[in-house]
Parts: structure tokens; sequence; C-alpha cells
């Protein structure tokens, strides 16, 4: 059953713009919800993350906003360059079980 | 400092054939997780190990998968014996483990591409 719901399934964007993509949870129990970078051949690294007590966190160019509410929060990715085309997953942790719940995966390519 | 090191990078074999996966965690790292993750989507946790002890298993199809981390360091993921449907990417990861507190990264290593023909 999956517990993290991502979307879109890739997006296309040109060099300096803006990316977005949306993740949606129903478990309450989660404590952390990380975001993943993968490129080709490589495992996944930890972009960026952010605690369900706060609204946005932002660190250079990468932005998660944060809607407990809603049960969303999305990745922007601002100024975004051909060297951000990699595959993004969002994900969800309970620390109880140490578990990362990843989402499916957004192929991200930036046009030059 | 040295990643999460995984070998062999790429593994192609006939169905029924065994195969293992071999895993050397960052030093000084504790805990080390297996996942697969198949074309298209995001990893899945098969073990995790707290140094020896095989804490959550609760993912890996325990017919045909083991896994073992003897001294708590290095590991190996073994399968046998293969299907088709095994075909994947097996990927490492370690942390310090959850004494160095809740917020504590997993870094994965590149993993191995397994092809069973």
């Amino acid at each position: 059953q999956q517990q993290v719901k991502q979307s879109p399934q890739s997006l296309i964007v040109q060099k300096g713009g803006i990316s977005i993509i949306n993740c949606a949870y129903e478990n309450t129990a989660f404590d952390y919800f990380p975001w993943y970078q993968q490129f080709p051949g490589k495992g996944p690294a930890l972009l960026i993350a952010i605690r369900p007590d706060v609204s946005e966190k932002k660190e250079g160019r990468f932005t998660i906003s944060f809607n407990k509410s809603a049960k969303q929060f999305s990745l922007h990715i601002m100024d975004s360059q051909p060297g951000d085309s990699a595959t993004y997953f969002c994900a969800a942790i309970i620390f109880f079980n140490d578990k990362i719940i990843f989402g499916k995966g957004t192929r991200l390519h930036i046009l030059p | 400092e040295a990643g999460v090191v995984q070998s062999p990078r790429y593994k192609i074999i006939e169905k029924k054939q065994p195969v293992a996966f071999w895993c050397n965690p960052i030093s000084g790292h504790n805990t080390l997780y297996w996942y697969l993750q198949n074309l298209g989507q995001g990893p899945e946790l098969l073990i995790r190990y707290e140094n020896e002890e095989a804490v959550d298993d609760s993912q890996l199809p325990k017919d045909r998968f083991s896994a073992e981390r003897l001294k708590g360091v290095d590991s190996t993921l073994k399968i046998q014996p293969a299907e088709l449907g095994d075909s994947a990417v097996y990927l490492c990861a370690s942390s310090l483990g959850r004494e160095a507190g809740p917020y504590n990264e997993q870094f994965f290593g590149p993993g191995t591409r397994l092809t069973v023909l």
C-alpha cells in the first residue's frame, strides 16, 4: 500500500524556471519528510528535509512547503539548472521504526 | 571519507541461479539497510541491521532471500534461486543509528543492478 503519493511522474522545465513536485500522505504518525535526489547509476542522496511542525524550509534554491492540515508537501526548485536533471523522491519517516517510505519518484529534465 | 561501497555494480544471471551482493558501510555506522528499487519506483526496505542484529526483516522474502552481517560491519544479501522478477537495483545504506538522534541521515551506496534472464 503506497503511503506517499507523488506527482507528476515526469517534469520538463526550462532553464531558469521553477520546478514544483508535489506529495501527499495519509499516515499522521510520520515524523519527518525528506526529499532525495537520485542521478543515474547512483543511490538516492538527501537533498532537504522538514519536520511537520514547520511550514517551510529553504536551502539555497530548494524549498519545501508543508501543509499539515492538508497532509501535503512540495519541493520547489528555483532557477532550475540542467544539473538539477535527476529523479526526485519525496519520503516520510516514522522515527520509531526507522523506516523511510518513498514516493514513486519524479523524473525532472531541465532544458538548457 | 569513503561512502557506502557495494559490489558488484552489475550482475547478469540465469533464472534459478544464486547471486550475492556485498556492502561495506561508512566507517562507524552501526545501522545498515538493504533496499530493493524496481525500475521507476522508489526504494523499498528489505532488511535493517543494528550492528549484527536484524531488527526489521519483515519485508524480506525469506523463501529465497537471506542476509547476514556477521561482525556488525559489512553485509551480504543473497538470492537463491533467482527469479525473473528479481531484476532490480539492490541498494545498501548506512547510518549512525538511533543513538545519534532521530534525524540521523541514511547514506546510500550506488547499488547493484541485477538482471535475471
